[in-house]
């Protein structure tokens, strides 16, 4: 029973096209994001979602463009490829925050983009 | 703006001693919270321990506890009797309230336990 589960795991794919990665979480959350993990291991936030409604936008550029159709799902989508896209994808749930409460996000396996 | 800092790249342990990863933060928010994660050579991310601002005791998960120092602004994570399976990259996180349930990350700390 996969609490967070992301597909692709793996996508290999050349420059230039378009690739989208799909999230979706049965812990019944509200609130889902992405996360970029670069070749150095650093991990930084993308995108994230409350309801359906978008959140935090950090600064990525506009080829990337997350889709919530539910708020079980958190889809990336991402035109024109670069190499620099290269990175391990995650996405995570949680529940809304509340004041001082505790609202863990929970990971899903991660999806590893490599662009030729 | 929030900043994490892990200045331990590699940390060696004997199995079954403790070990100490540092993490130290910078806020001047009142209302944040700190958190570790695992993340294994398979790669998945493993939340394993939680300290709120607030809170007045140090956090504690089986092994795993967490020394927060309020006042030095830093929450090491200490690993009790290492196990071979400890073996992974662990990363410091933190969250100001103020900015909802965005986690900012430190570098990492990758902690390899010998036999």
């Amino acid at each position: 029973d996969t609490a967070v589960s992301q597909t692709p795991k793996y996508l290999v794919t050349q420059m230039g096209n378009d690739k989208s990665i799909k999230c979706e979480q049965n812990l019944g959350h509200d609130t889902m994001y992405w996360y970029k993990q670069d070749s150095k291991k650093f991990l930084k936030i993308m995108f994230s979602y409350n309801n359906k409604e978008l959140i935090i936008n950090e600064t990525v550029p506009n080829r990337f463009s997350p889709k919530s159709p539910d708020k079980a799902h958190l889809n990336l989508h991402i035109n024109s490829l670069e190499l620099g896209d290269s990175a391990v994808y995650f996405c995570a749930s949680s529940r809304a925050l509340s004041a001082g409460g505790l609202e863990t996000q929970y990971f899903g396996p991660g999806t590893r983009l490599l662009v030729l | 703006a929030q900043k994490i800092t892990q200045t331990q790249p590699g940390m060696f342990v004997q199995e079954k001693e403790a070990v100490t990863l540092d993490c130290t933060y910078d806020t001047s928010d009142p209302s944040y919270g700190l958190f570790w994660y695992k993340q294994p050579s398979s790669g998945e991310m493993i939340f394993l321990i939680y300290q709120g601002s607030y809170d007045q005791q140090n956090a504690t998960e089986g092994r795993y506890s967490l020394n927060f120092q309020k006042a030095r602004k830093s929450a090491n994570l200490v690993i009790s009797a290492s196990q071979l399976g400890d073996s992974a990259m662990y990363f410091c996180a933190m969250r100001l309230d103020k900015y909802g349930n965005k986690l900012v990350f430190g570098a990492g700390t990758i902690l390899r336990v010998k036999s």
